[in-house]
């Protein structure tokens, strides 16, 4: 079966222009989750969802993020406007249960100038 | 306080050695799991190992063990047999039951090994 699927694997976008990160989860898998990582703060959970729903969200930095999942397959993080402190690389991981290993995508890098 | 502890930013080992790979964490939790994670410098989280609190024996996968020791809270890597390949970052992790977020992994600074000949 395929992993995560995450594209674009590379961004680099201006100061305020929108950027749109996407995420495939493995088929079967309940669980979803968006993290970033940055040199400062490493690895830290942005949103989780189950079965399509978003559960926790409090680790979305600021209304400038969002993140939804319309369906069990499609996951997107959304930055509008992007800022250049947004430059990370953003990972979507994806598990069966809620105790369960995640399996991380290839990751986003996302460059802000 | 850090929920998760890797206290060596940086490691060196000899192919072909064992190296362990420390990492203390700090729960009120009875119930909670821990992971190891392997962040090649192509960037992927690649899982590697789980613990969970409630397990007697120390998880094992291959090469990798988890040497768990509950009463002093630590969750040491040892790899044994070192291989080029190894070299990479290694993330330790711990997911605890009674938060508001139970599948919530709180992720250690990492640790960098690197492999030499």
């Amino acid at each position: 079966d395929a992993g995560v699927i995450q594209s674009p694997r590379h961004e680099v976008t201006e100061m305020g222009q929108e950027v749109t990160l996407r995420c495939k989860p493995i088929s079967g898998h309940d669980y979803l989750f968006w993290y970033r990582q940055t040199m400062m703060r490493g690895l830290e959970l942005l949103i989780y969802f189950n079965n399509n729903v978003p559960i926790d969200d409090s680790g979305m930095p600021e209304d400038r993020f969002s993140a939804k999942m319309p369906n069990a397959s499609f996951s997107t993080l959304k930055i509008q406007p992007s800022e250049p402190r947004d430059s990370a690389v953003y990972f979507c991981a994806s598990s069966l249960e809620v105790r369960g290993k995640q399996y991380f995508g290839p990751g986003t890098r996302l460059t802000v100038t | 306080a850090q929920k998760i502890t890797q206290t060596q930013p940086g490691m060196f080992v000899q192919e072909k050695e064992a190296v362990t790979l420390d990492c203390t964490y700090d729960t009120s939790d009875q119930s909670y799991g821990l992971f190891w994670y392997k962040q090649p410098s192509s960037g992927e989280m690649i899982f590697l190992i789980y613990q969970g609190s409630y397990d007697e024996q120390n998880a094992t996968e291959g090469r990798y063990s988890l040497n768990f020791q509950k009463a002093r809270k630590s969750a040491n890597l040892v790899i044994s047999a070192s291989q080029l390949g190894d070299s990479a970052m290694y993330f330790c992790a711990m997911r605890e039951k009674n938060t508001g977020t139970a599948s919530k992994l709180t992720f250690g600074t990492g640790t960098r090994l690197q492999v030499t000949l």
